[in-house]
């Protein structure tokens, strides 16, 4: 079975550094793009950036870009979101997602989620 | 970047009803469109891709339509388990870009 599990919830302070993770199961990891999407509390999904675990290749938003570093260690199928400083807007629930649809559905169709990890930054 | 526009924001029905969701995208976006379902405390969950491709295990009730730049979801006979949130998505282009989320409620 293909699925991404996320690691557990964390509450931090403004100022704080912190890194989250995704790692993957059930299927090759360097061949599937992971990509992190961002809901806040009451909001929509925003996507946030993706990257090519096979070589470290990055892709943002934007919106995120310069706020936040996607990382990855293929060697241990696991994807990384990090915040060097973290402000009381970065609470969110975080999601890492792969286009995976057993190769039959385009690039940048999600059909395989984490199941969130919800990062509260509060003082 | 594009902007994905869903309406209503919020659409009553009753089960057993037809509902039908909008997405506009600002752009072109061909076929490139995903609608999503999500239910409070879950991940989305995929329902469709290709504008009309039925992702694995979706129920034929649900069915997705359009091309160009306006499309819509269509549930064709809601049951209790299809109350939640609806969101398209592009994927024409990066950076990807989802709408702002359809409530179904009761």
């Amino acid at each position: 079975e293909v699925q991404l599990v996320q690691s557990g919830a964390e509450v931090k302070r403004p100022g704080e550094s912190l890194m989250i993770s995704c790692e993957g199961s059930g299927y090759s990891s360097d061949t599937y793009w992971i990509n992190w999407v961002r809901q806040m509390p009451g909001k929509g999904l925003e996507w946030m950036g993706r990257i090519n675990p096979r070589d470290s290749y990055t892709d943002y938003s934007p919106s995120f870009e310069g706020h936040v570093t996607i990382s990855a260690d293929k060697s241990i199928s696991t994807t990384y979101l990090q915040w060097t400083s973290l402000k009381a807007p970065d609470t969110a629930m975080y999601y890492c997602t792969m286009t995976h649809c057993g190769g039959a559905c385009p690039l940048g169709t999600f059909d395989i989620w984490g199941q969130g990890t919800m990062v509260t930054v509060s003082s | 970047e594009i902007v994905m526009t869903q309406s209503p924001a919020t659409l009553s029905v009753s089960p057993g009803e037809r509902a039908t969701l909008s997405c506009r995208a600002s752009q072109f976006i061909s076929s490139n469109l995903a609608w999503y379902q999500q239910k409070p405390g879950q991940a989305p969950r995929l329902l469709i891709y290709g504008a009309s491709t039925r992702a694995t295990g979706i129920p034929a009730r649900f069915s997705g339509s359009g091309f160009g730049t306006d499309f819509t979801l269509t549930i064709s006979s809601l049951q209790s388990d299809d109350f939640a949130v609806y969101y398209c998505q592009e994927c024409n282009s990066w950076p990807l870009v989802f709408g702002g989320g359809t409530k179904v409620e009761i």
